[in-house]
């Protein structure tokens, strides 16, 4: 079974521009959850979708994130217009219930995100 | 607001021995809690899964403790080896909420050396 899979695994862009990160949750799972790291910090929550909805976007740190699930598989995040302190890995989690229950949740490998 | 803390941020250690990695949360009403391994440049790996009504769990060398009400869990790790060499992450769901999100500490760098 394939795990999460995120592209690309690195992007760096100048600041201005817009980049778009891709997630592949794992197959069934409903649950979808983007999570950031930035230098020297903990990773933190973003947002979370149960299948095509969202549930929780309390993470997003400003508008100029835009987090999509079109058909409730694979999700998009974009930034636009990119800003320096946007640097950092975006990680894609998923998990299989509609609920939040003891379920184990499943990281991808990343997105090491530089803008410079 | 729930807060996850580990403790130390990084361990250096000979291999062979035994060790004790420590993480403790503000907020008692938890979910449950999870451990992960990021190797570098790596995504992360879940290693144990402890649920709120349990004391803990063991997978092969590892063994995770959960005491919600005093707001600790501890991850041992049996017999180190240089390939347990990663950064150690815990993180708890909350317990209130139906969002499922998970609350990290910023983790534990372990090296185990030959």
């Amino acid at each position: 079974e394939a795990g999460v899979t995120q592209f690309p695994s690195h992007s760096v862009i100048e600041k201005g521009q817009t980049v778009t990160l891709r997630c592949d949750p794992i197959s069934g799972h409903d649950n979808l959850y983007w999570y950031r790291r930035v230098m020297g910090k903990e990773i933190k929550f973003l947002l979370h979708f149960v299948k095509e909805s969202k549930q929780d976007e309390s993470g997003m740190p400003n508008n100029r994130f835009l987090a999509e699930r079109t058909g409730g598989t694979y999700s998009t995040l974009k930034v636009q217009p990119a800003e320096l302190e946007d640097s950092g890995v975006y990680f894609c989690a998923s998990s299989p219930e509609w609920w939040a229950g003891n379920t184990e949740a499943f990281f991808g490998q990343g997105t090491r995100l530089t803008v410079v | 607001k729930q807060e996850v803390t580990q403790i130390p941020a990084a361990l250096s250690v000979p291999e062979g021995e035994n060790l004790v990695l420590n993480c403790s949360f503000t907020d008692s009403a938890i979910y449950n809690l999870q451990w992960f391994r990021q190797d570098p440049g790596k995504g992360l790996t879940s290693l144990l899964l402890i649920q709120s009504s349990q004391r803990e769990q063991t997978s092969g060398r590892l063994n995770a403790s959960l005491d919600k009400s005093s707001g600790r869990s501890t991850l041992y790790i049996a017999a180190s080896q240089p390939g347990d060499s990663a950064t150690y992450l815990c993180a708890v769901r909350l317990g209130s909420s139906n969002t499922g999100k998970l609350i990290f500490g910023q983790g534990t760098t372990l090296q185990v050396k030959p």
